[in-house]
C-alpha cells in the first residue's frame, strides 16, 4: 500500500485566497484525521470522520475552515479566505478505529505558508 | 477537554544512556495512550502504545509506563542509538480516535 497520501506537498499563497488540501487515506480504513502542527500549537486535531461522516469538528479554528469527504478514498480540506496565521504543516491521518489496533497513519504533510 | 502535558521539552543523552519521557493527563476517562516519533521534516508515527487495562508494555529497547490514579505515563528508551534522535509526542484518548497530543519532546543521542 502507499500509505496515506496528501497533496500538495508545499504550498505557497498569498492571503485572501483560498487553499485546497487533499488527503487520499489508506485504503480500508475507515476513519480519517485532519492534523495542524505549529511550534506554538503543537499538533492539533482539526476534524475527524468516520465511513465519510464528520464526527468531531470542535478543533477546527474557524468558518473559514471546511472539509469533506465525498467518499471513502478522498477528503479535502479548504481555507477560505486563507491568512498568515493559518501557516502550518497539515497532516492528515487514517485508520481502521480498532479493535486490533488504534494507530493512526499519517500522509506526509503539506506545508502551507500564506504570505 | 483532555489537557496532556509532556517534559522536559528537550533531552539531551549519550549514546547507549537511557532516556526518559513523562506526559501527565487530566480526564480519568482517557484510556488509550500511544507514543509517536517525529523525525526531522518526516511525519509522525507510531513506536507504541498502552491501553488503561495494562501497567507497562515493552518493545525491544523501548518501553511504556501507566500510572491511571496518578494519571502519568512514561517513555522509557534504554541503550539509545543516534538514529533515537528526533521529537516524541505523546498522546491521550477516551474513544481510541480523538487524540491530544503533549507538546512534545526533541530527543537528541550525541555519539
Amino acid at each position: 500500500d502507499a500509505g496515506v497520501i496528501q497533496s500538495p506537498r508545499h504550498e505557497v499563497t498569498e492571503m485572501g485566497q483560498e487553499v485546497t488540501l487533499r488527503c487520499k487515506p489508506i485504503s480500508g480504513h475507515n476513519s480519517l484525521f485532519w492534523y495542524r502542527q505549529t511550534m506554538m500549537r503543537g499538533l492539533e486535531l482539526l476534524i475527524y470522520f468516520n465511513n465519510n461522516v464528520p464526527i468531531d469538528d470542535s478543533g477546527m479554528p474557524e468558518d473559514r475552515f471546511s472539509a469533506k469527504m465525498p467518499n471513502a478514498s478522498f477528503s479535502t480540506l479548504k481555507i477560505q479566505p486563507s491568512e498568515p496565521r493559518d501557516s502550518a504543516v497539515y497532516f492528515c491521518a487514517s485508520s481502521t478505529a480498532g479493535p486490533l489496533s488504534y494507530e493512526q497513519y499519517f500522509g506526509p504533510g503539506t506545508r502551507l505558508t500564506v504570505t | 477537554g483532555e489537557n496532556v502535558e509532556q517534559h522536559p521539552s528537550t533531552l539531551s543523552v549519550q549514546e547507549g544512556d537511557s532516556a526518559v519521557i513523562k506526559c501527565t493527563y487530566s480526564d480519568s476517562a482517557s484510556n488509550y495512550f500511544p507514543w509517536y516519533k517525529q523525525e526531522l521534516g518526516k511525519r509522525p508515527q507510531l513506536i507504541i502504545d498502552i491501553r488503561s487495562n495494562v501497567g507497562e508494555k515493552k518493545d525491544q529497547r523501548i518501553a511504556v509506563t501507566l500510572n491511571k490514579t496518578a494519571k502519568h505515563f512514561s517513555l522509557h528508551i534504554t541503550e539509545t542509538q543516534p538514529e533515537d534522535s528526533a521529537v516524541y509526542f505523546c498522546a491521550a484518548s477516551r474513544d481510541f480516535n480523538k487524540f491530544y497530543f503533549g507538546s512534545g519532546t526533541k530527543l537528541n543521542v550525541k555519539p
